[in-house]
């Protein structure tokens, strides 16, 4: 079945550190990928996405890598901030034509 | 702000209440979703709503009733909820349904069943 789940459930970095937040997915018929923000009273806020045909996005400040061999996905925050701090969610472009999932990784900036 | 917005943004309720929750979206999507998020878990898609149209219901309890009168507005009737139902609702919206396309999220319903 399809599946999306990440590495790690929580990442603490320092303030101007670097973060990577990994992202497995199963389906391999997949060809969306998208990554979420989500801040504490919030709904979840579109970062960036990147479709099969792509193995590199970058947008302001993050970078999206796709490696379709391992099923991979990861986001790189470059000069990590406090306002970073959050959940981020992957999700996949389904077979259905939904997007599924991941539980989310909770980023924490340490000044 | 996304142009998604949820009302309201908290609610309890008792199990033998009915109350409903309400989505508007201001940016002329055509597909309109609700999901439900627990603590630990994924975001579980609970039904799809395309140009007024049903097309998933993704086996939900029947104590949960989507309307969707027209492309702008989405509903969730609540009735004789669990207290497992307690989570945060969330609505969101795409231009048109399809794995491909970028969501966005309202705030969400943070709904607690006593």
């Amino acid at each position: 079945g399809e599946s999306v789940g990440l590495h790690l459930p929580t990442l603490s970095v320092q303030e101007g550190d670097n973060s990577i937040i990994n992202c497995a997915y199963s389906n391999s018929a997949s060809d969306y990928f998208i990554w979420y923000k989500q801040e504490s009273g919030k709904g979840p806020q579109f970062i960036i996405d990147i479709r099969s045909n792509m193995d590199k996005r970058q947008g302001q400040r993050v970078t999206v890598l796709l490696n379709k061999t391992v099923k991979h996905l990861s986001l790189q925050i470059a000069a990590t901030q406090p306002g970073d701090s959050a959940v981020y969610f992957c999700a996949e472009g389904g077979s259905q034509g939904n997007l599924i999932f991941g539980k989310g990784t909770k980023l924490s900036v340490k000044p | 702000e996304t142009g998604v917005t949820q009302t309201p943004r908290h609610l309890v309720m008792g199990m033998t209440n009915k109350k409903s929750l309400k989505c508007e979206q201001h940016l002329g999507h055509n597909a309109m979703y609700w999901y439900k998020q627990s603590a630990k878990k994924p975001l579980e898609l609970m039904f799809v709503y395309n140009f007024k149209e049903q097309t998933e219901n993704n086996s939900v309890p029947s104590r949960f009733s989507p309307e969707c009168p027209n492309s702008s507005h989405l509903f969730l009737h609540l009735h004789t909820l669990q207290p497992e139902d307690s989570a945060l609702y969330l609505c969101a919206s795409s231009q048109e349904i399809k794995g491909r396309d970028e969501q966005y999220f309202g705030p969400g319903t943070r709904l607690t069943v006593t």
